[in-house]
This record gives structure tokens, sequence and C-alpha cells, in this order.
């Protein structure tokens, strides 16, 4: 079974604060992919990567960042908190070059800027 | 942001009832249509995967039609139990650049 793990399952920052999320996976997976979830709105796609050291912004990519130094990690890094930023964050996975794969998602972070 | 649309946002079933519920997606640009469970303090987890117009797929008490032409979509309960407690998310992929776009999920409650 694929094991996507998120580093915190809830995290507390402060507005102006430099923050970041880690998840790690442990199937090899190529793709790797950052998703927000408000309520009432669907998961949206922060950023995402199909190989190591290599980002694509996704449909909301503003205030955020990315790092992917190694294939199993892939970092999501909040530049600069703002209170907008709350929210659950999932980390998902799946492989390259199969769309009909589905994702494989993490147990999310709920993250509060305070 | 694609419009994809999930309906009914919640609903409440009997325990041993059948229920269905929609997700409408955009008929252009399409390559495939994710199901997901998400169960409270957990992981979505992946139901099915449906990609040619007239799929339907099966798991347990629970299937799936996709209608690619009009854009929609309908997942099937068959005899609730409370385990089938969750929310249930649909995404559409699409064939321009293999990016999923998520419904808002239709949360369902079985009440035993």
């Amino acid at each position: 079974d694929v094991k996507v793990t998120q580093s915190s399952r809830y995290l507390v920052k402060r507005t102006g604060e430099k923050v970041f999320l880690e998840c790690v996976q442990d199937m090899d997976h190529e793709n790797m992919f950052w998703y927000r979830q408000d309520p009432g709105l669907g998961l949206r796609l922060i950023y995402f990567s199909y190989d190591v050291k290599m980002k694509e912004k996704g449909d909301i990519p503003e205030g955020y960042s990315v790092s992917r130094e190694k294939k199993e990690r892939f970092s999501l890094i909040l530049e600069s908190a703002s209170t907008n930023q709350t929210s659950m964050y999932l980390c998902a996975t799946n492989v390259r070059g199969d769309s009909n794969q589905p994702q494989h998602f993490g147990d999310g972070t709920r993250l509060s800027i305070l | 942001i694609l419009n994809v649309e999930q309906s009914p946002q919640s609903l409440h079933v009997q325990e041993g009832d059948s229920t269905n519920f929609t997700c409408s997606f955009p008929s252009s640009n399409f390559y495939a249509l994710h199901w997901y469970r998400w169960e409270t303090a957990k992981s979505p987890e992946a139901l099915f995967v449906m990609t040619l117009n007239g799929d339907e797929k099966k798991k347990g008490r629970i299937s799936a039609t996709l209608n690619t032409k009009e854009g929609y979509s309908y997942l099937y309960i068959k005899g609730s139990q409370p385990e089938d407690s969750a929310t249930y998310l649909c995404a559409f992929l699409r064939s321009n650049d293999y990016k999923l776009s998520f419904g808002a999920g239709t949360t369902v409650t079985v009440r035993a």
C-alpha cells in the first residue's frame, strides 16, 4: 500500500512567519501534488511536481512555493503566512505516465494562521 | 478553475436504504473521472477511475456510472451502512493538462 505521510496533523503559526509543510511518500511515485481544502469548495491545486527539482504552478499558487530536492519528499512553503492561508492542506502522489491511476493522499495538515 | 458540481451537498440516509448522488463536469477536454471517499480524520481514498462513456464500475455495495457526452456521473450506495458515512468527492481529469479539478463533495450520513 502507498504511504503518504504529512509531517503534522495540526499546526498553528503567526502572520508573517515562513511555514514549511512536508510530505513524504514511500512508493517511488514521480508525481506529487499539494492541494488546499476550504469549506464549501473542492480541493484546489496549489503546486505539483513531475520529477525531482521540477515544479509547476497549479490553480492557486500565489503566496506559496515548493521544493522537491528528493523524489520522495515534496515541501510546500508559505513565504509569509497570512490569515487567508488558514486551511486544510493535502499532499497526494501518483505514477507518472498513467493518467488512469488515482491519486494517493496523506492525512492532511490543518493549518491555522493567527 | 473548471466547474465541477456535486449535488446534493449533504444527505442523510437510513441504514439499509439505498441512495445516489451526482457529479457534473464539463463535457469538453474529458480524460477521466475520479471518485474518492473521505472519512473524517482519514485521508481521501480512491473508489473509481472512469474513462469511457457508459462505463459502470462497482466496489462492494458502491457503484458508479459515467456519461461523458452530457457531463455527469452518478454514485450509488446500495443498502447503506454506518461505515458508508463519509464525504464523497468526484474529480475531473482534463485532457489538455492532466490536472484534476475537484467538486466540493457530497457528505453522506447513515443513521442507524
